[in-house]
């Protein structure tokens, strides 16, 4: 099974400011199929980056993902107040389990 | 327009079991790859359980900690997939989420349903 490990665990920043969330896996990660999802409270997860990088439809350009192998970065390039959210990377490589980090929360600082 | 309602969850008694319910719209569950997620209290995501399109073999897959007393399956006729779970535990309670990706040639969608919870206890 795979272990993803996201950090930081809380991230403090102001509306504008730029996001960097980072997840990285125990082992590489199949064809870099690698999940970003937000999620706020009392709503179900919301998916905005699969492949690594690529935008899930709807989502706002301002959202990028990056990396490979064990790697990933999740990027928000200027924050809006509706960002501020618990974010989560989940693999989907090979066989599952296709497992969750723990998650980051972005928070106003 | 696809929708997810999920149904069954509850209050039961540890050892006890519950079948979920997810009813989907605007597309047939045989074609797509279905899943669970679940969400205990103030915690984060937890996959469960995914079970194949038709046209991949209909697999299923669990996560370790319910191998032997979850089931994923699903009703073509009633377009609707279930997850029995028996022997359920305390650490079982949390919100149930029923998913699906829908991706086309150019981008990914995901759905999820409104979510049924779950509590394990005496």
């Amino acid at each position: 099974e795979i272990v993803l490990t996201q950090s930081p665990g809380t991230l403090s920043l102001s509306p504008g400011e730029r996001a960097t969330l980072s997840c990285r896996a125990s082992q590489s990660v199949s064809s870099n199929n690698l999940a970003w999802y937000q999620q706020k409270p009392g709503q179900a997860p919301r998916l905005l980056i699969y492949g690594a990088s690529s935008r899930a439809t709807g989502i706002p350009d301002r959202f990028s993902g990056s990396g490979s192998g064990t790697d990933f970065t999740l990027t928000i390039s200027r924050l809006e107040p509706e960002d501020f959210a618990v974010y989560y990377c989940q693999q989907y490589g090979s066989s599952p389990p296709w497992t969750f980090g723990q998650g980051t929360k972005v928070e106003i600082k | 327009e696809v929708q997810l309602v999920e149904s069954g969850g509850g209050l039961i008694q540890p050892g006890g079991s519950l079948r979920l319910s997810c009813a989907a719209s605007g597309f047939t569950v045989s074609s797509q790859y279905m899943s669970w997620v679940r969400q205990a209290p103030g915690k984060g995501l937890e996959w469960v359980s995914i079970i194949y399109s038709d046209n991949s073999g209909g697999s299923t897959y669990y996560v370790d900690s319910v191998k032997g007393r979850f089931t994923i399956s699903r009703d073509n006729s009633k377009n609707t997939v279930y997850l029995q779970m028996n022997s359920l535990r305390a650490e079982d309670t949390a919100m149930y989420y029923c998913t699906v990706w829908d991706c086309s040639s150019t981008s990914c969608a995901d759905y999820w349903g409104q979510g049924t919870l779950v509590t394990v206890s005496s």
